[in-house]
């Protein structure tokens, strides 16, 4: 699976929109990428998925390049409970038999 | 809610014993998948089952093992238990192969 790289926190405050940037410079064509939400001691939620392009749903966009060396997840008008580690993976969407963690992006939100 | 339970919520055991973690999978997914997530070693695959047979296998260690029954919960059995296994341990869970997972609330296991 591809490596991605994310910065390892972030702060941001309530009703500001954040924007996450992973870099996976090696990934390849069949090559899925997937976005996870971990808060303290749950298990990791599944946030997002796209290929190409751009992706919405009722809890974040996910913006993809041509090139599909770097993405970003964009996260609406934060508020408290957004705070939680995300976490981007690439990988292809037919073998993803097992999901690799990098270390994250700790995004904290102020009141 | 995620829909995969996993109990129980919490184990404090002693170094030397043994441990059996259980997963239930969300309704209908035939795949479940093992994980452990340490403080200085974030969340490792550990092992994937697929409708009752061994499909991949990552960083689990000898004394480490699992299976899938054929009602398709999950057991994650633990033996020999050193402190460093103390640890998050997740289940996740998906349909078919490749899909989305799924995780669950985790077993929290501290080894003394």
């Amino acid at each position: 699976l591809a490596k991605t790289t994310q910065p390892i926190s972030m702060d941001s405050y309530e009703g500001q929109e954040v924007n996450i940037t992973c870099s996976h410079n090696n990934i390849a064509t069949n090559d899925y990428i997937t976005w996870y939400q971990q808060f303290p001691s749950q298990g990791p939620r599944f946030i997002i998925q796209g290929y190409k392009t751009k992706v919405t749903n009722e809890v974040a966009s996910l913006f993809i390049p041509a090139d599909r060396k770097s993405s970003t997840l964009s996260l609406p008008r934060v508020s408290l409970s957004d705070t939680a580690v995300y976490y981007c993976l690439v990988g292809a969407h037919y073998n993803t038999d097992k999901l690799i963690f990098g270390t994250g992006t700790r995004l904290q939100v102020f009141p | 809610d995620s829909g995969v339970t996993q109990t129980p919520k919490h184990l404090i055991t002693a170094t030397g014993q043994r441990v059996t973690l259980r997963c239930s999978p969300r309704s209908g997914d035939l795949s479940v998948y093992w994980y452990q997530q340490s403080l200085d070693q974030g969340l490792q695959f550990l092992i994937q089952y697929y409708n009752g047979e061994e499909r991949a296998k990552g960083n689990i260690l000898e004394r480490f093992s699992a299976q899938q029954f054929p009602d398709l919960h999950s057991e994650l059995n633990l033996s020999s238990l050193e402190l460093g296994d103390s640890a998050l341990y997740f289940c996740a869970s998906s349909g078919q192969l490749g899909e989305t997972q799924y995780f669950g609330p985790g077993t929290r296991l501290l080894v003394l």
